[in-house]
């Protein structure tokens, strides 16, 4: 059974980071892309960033861009998303999710960790 | 970006009834556009890919259809277990979703 279980998530404050964990289990991780995506309280669903099965190509939506850097540890099969600069408009759950072979939609997804930037 | 718009934002239905979600495309995104149910409190769980093809697992009173812009989700036969909210996310350029449609039993 494919599991993504993220962690790391929390109140933080504005300009501070934080690191978020999605561990998997189930399935090859190493043949998949791998993908965050957010959602904001009672709003809809974002795109945050996508990285390739080797970890040799990463993606961004032009907010995040230079502030979050997405990476991944095949050996351990866990995905990661830093998260530096922060601003009260990255406050939302923040989902894992495993990109299909066949194109950037999501056929898995972790039960979210919610992230919170307020003072 | 690509931007999706759906409609209508929220929609009211009885059981057994048919029901019909929209989603325009900002640009022609040639059939590259997927369906998702999110039930309250839970994550988002794919239901078509391809604009029409079903995802393992899906009841097939779920269908997607449409092509260029212009895309729709239709429900046959509504049961209880459908009342969620539904979006659409275009992958033909970098994956971007369309607002929600929240689904509620009338």
């Amino acid at each position: 059974e494919v599991q993504l279980v993220e962690s790391g998530g929390g109140l933080v404050q504005p300009g501070r980071s934080m690191k978020l964990s999605c561990a998997a289990s189930g399935f090859t991780f190493n043949n998949y892309d791998m993908a965050w995506v957010c959602q904001a309280p009672k709003k809809g669903l974002e795109w945050v960033a996508t990285i390739s099965y080797d970890g040799s190509s990463t993606y961004y939506r032009d907010s995040v861009k230079g502030r979050f850097t997405i990476s991944r540890d095949n050996a351990k099969s866990t995905l990661y998303l830093q998260m530096d600069s922060l601003r009260s408009e990255d406050t939302a759950t923040y989902y894992c999710a495993r990109q299909t072979a066949f194109g950037p939609y999501f056929d898995y997804w972790g039960q979210g960790v919610m992230v919170t930037v307020s003072s | 970006d690509i931007q999706m718009t759906q409609s209508p934002a929220s929609l009211s239905a009885s059981l057994g009834e048919t029901v019909t979600i929209e989603c325009r495309a900002s640009e022609d995104i040639y059939n590259g556009l997927a369906w998702y149910q999110q039930k309250p409190g839970k994550s988002p769980q794919l239901l078509i890919y391809n604009a029409n093809s079903l995802h393992t697992g899906v009841p097939s009173r779920f269908s997607g259809s449409g092509s260029g812009t212009q895309y729709s989700l239709k429900i046959n036969s509504l049961q209880s277990e459908d009342v969620a909210s539904y979006f659409c996310q275009q992958y033909y350029n970098y994956p971007t979703f369309g607002g929600g449609t929240k689904l509620e039993l009338k």
